[in-house]
C-alpha cells in the first residue's frame, strides 16, 4: 500500500533551524491530511492538519503546505527544538470515511 | 487532559491462543478505532466502530478479529487464534465524530508478541 509515502526515513537538523518533512500521496480521493508526532513507547499525537481546499495551515512553529496538483504536502517546523525529536507521520483520509492512511514516518533529530 | 488508555502495555501469548486487548476511549468520544503497526512497517487501519457497530474495516480485519464495547467505557479487540504474524503494536484511537475532519486521539499501544 503506497497511497501515502514519506521518502525520507530520517532527517537531522540543528536547533533553531528549519525542519522540512515531506509527504506524497497517490489517492485523489484524499481530502484531509494530518501530521502526527510519535515518541517511543507512546501513541501518535496529533500535530496539525489541512483540508484539501486550503494550501497552507499554520499553528505556532508548525506550518503544513499542500500542493494538490503535485499530490505533495510538507510540514515545516521553525525554529526546531531538541524536544521536536520524534517520528513524524503523515496521514490522509477520504471524505467518505474516517480511516487514516499513514506514511512510513520520518525520524526527526534536532541537535542542540 | 483526557487521554485514551490501553491495557496491557505488553502481552505475550502462544500461537493459537485467544487474546483480548483493552482500551478506554476518551469519555465524550463516540467513534473508536483500532490500528496496528508491525515492526518496521506502517501504521495500518484495522476497524472503526460507532453506535455498537463496525462502521468500516480493512482487509486485515478478517474473521479471527472482533471488536466489542462491553460496557460504557471499554472498547476491546479480540484475536481468536493468534498467529505469529499478529505480533505488532496495537493502537486504539477515538474521536468525537466520525467524519474525515476529526482528529483521532491515540492510546499508548499494546505490544502483542505471539510465540
Amino acid at each position: 500500500d503506497q497511497q501515502v509515502k514519506q521518502n525520507s526515513p530520517s532527517l537531522s537538523v540543528q536547533e533553531g533551524r528549519i525542519s522540512i518533512l515531506n509527504c506524497d500521496y497517490t489517492n485523489s480521493m484524499f481530502d484531509y491530511f494530518l501530521w502526527y508526532k510519535k515518541y517511543p513507547a507512546e501513541g501518535p499525537t496529533f500535530l496539525i492538519s489541512i483540508s484539501s481546499i486550503k494550501d497552507k495551515n499554520e499553528d505556532g512553529r508548525f506550518t503544513v503546505f499542500l500542493n494538490k496538483s503535485a499530490k505533495h504536502l510538507s510540514l515545516h517546523i521553525v525554529p526546531s527544538q531538541p524536544g521536536d525529536s520524534a517520528v513524524y507521520f503523515c496521514a490522509a483520509t477520504e471524505t467518505s470515511g474516517s480511516r487514516l492512511t499513514f506514511g512510513e514516518g520520518t525520524q526527526l533529530t534536532v541537535n542542540p | 487532559e483526557p487521554e485514551v488508555t490501553q491495557t496491557p502495555s505488553h502481552q505475550v501469548t502462544q500461537m493459537g491462543q485467544e487474546v483480548i486487548l483493552r482500551c478506554v476511549p476518551i469519555s465524550n468520544h463516540l467513534y473508536f478505532y483500532w490500528y496496528r503497526q508491525i515492526l518496521g512497517q506502517k501504521v495500518e487501519f484495522l476497524v472503526s466502530f460507532y453506535n455498537n457497530e463496525i462502521s468500516e474495516k480493512s482487509e486485515i480485519f478478517d474473521d479471527q478479529f472482533s471488536v466489542e464495547r462491553p460496557d460504557g467505557s471499554n472498547f476491546t479487540l479480540k484475536i481468536r487464534s493468534t498467529k505469529l504474524e499478529d505480533s505488532a503494536m496495537y493502537f486504539c484511537a477515538s474521536s468525537v465524530e466520525g467524519s474525515s475532519y476529526n482528529e483521532q486521539f491515540f492510546g499508548p499501544g499494546t505490544r502483542l508478541t505471539v510465540l
